[in-house]
């Protein structure tokens, strides 16, 4: 099965910085790459997606990145801001299994 | 459009009972999954269902188990509860078939279950 690894587990950011957080995979059957983001007491919602035909996206402040050949994609946040501290979760998947979520990573915007 | 409705959302249980949650989909999704939530270790995947079928199964023991209605209403039982079963359990929708597009889950709000 997929085995899934996110680093950091736990992010400290100054408001206005950017944040990272990388997402590597085994599956190189994997095709599909989103990240979902959970806020404190709120169900997880997801932010971006990728598909293993392109290797970047971007959508205002937040942009996903894919090495296929290194089975590793990263969520980049910029201009972070108070409200996107929360937790962060990656989930590759092929289309035949399900979303395997990574342990999470937490995220707090220091005003 | 409503979202994804789940009952109970709080629950109290006593161990060697056992519990029934249960999940509404999105109108129109057909696919329902589950996911275990706890504080070490994330969303752990249970089940995932497709028209009445289950397409694919987390490695947790037999005592968790669910099913999928002909609305794709979904439910999903724990006989003989663990204290270590306490998590918030979460489910999903989708409108993508297994194997064709992306599989973009919205979930529920959870059932947050505590085993005394």
């Amino acid at each position: 099965g997929e085995n899934v690894e996110q680093h950091p587990s736990t992010l400290s950011v100054q408001e206005g910085d950017s944040a990272v957080i990388k997402c590597t995979y085994s599956d190189s059957a994997s095709n599909y790459f989103p990240w979902y983001k959970q806020e404190l007491g709120k169900r997880p919602q997801l932010i971006i997606d990728i598909r293993s035909n392109v290797g970047e996206k971007k959508d205002q402040r937040i942009a996903v990145t894919l090495n296929k050949t290194a089975k590793h994609f990263s969520l980049h946040i910029t201009e972070t801001q108070p409200e996107d501290s929360a937790v962060y979760f990656c989930a590759p998947s092929s289309g035949n299994t399900p979303l395997v979520f990574g342990k999470g990573t937490r995220l707090s915007v220091i005003a | 459009k409503a979202g994804v409705t789940q009952t109970p959302r709080y629950l109290i249980k006593t161990r060697g009972q056992q519990v029934t949650l249960s999940c509404s989909p999105i109108s129109g999704h057909r696919s329902v999954s589950w996911y275990q939530q706890t504080p070490g270790q994330g969303l752990q995947f249970l089940f995932e269902y497709f028209s009445e079928t289950q397409r694919n199964k987390g490695n947790f023991p037999g005592r968790f188990s669910g099913r999928q209605f002909s609305n794709s209403r979904s439910e999903m039982n724990v006989s003989t509860l663990e204290l270590g079963d306490s998590a918030l359990y979460l489910c999903a929708s989708s409108d993508s078939m297994p194997g064709v597009g992306a599989n973009v889950l919205t979930f529920g709000a959870g059932s947050r279950l505590t085993v005394l």
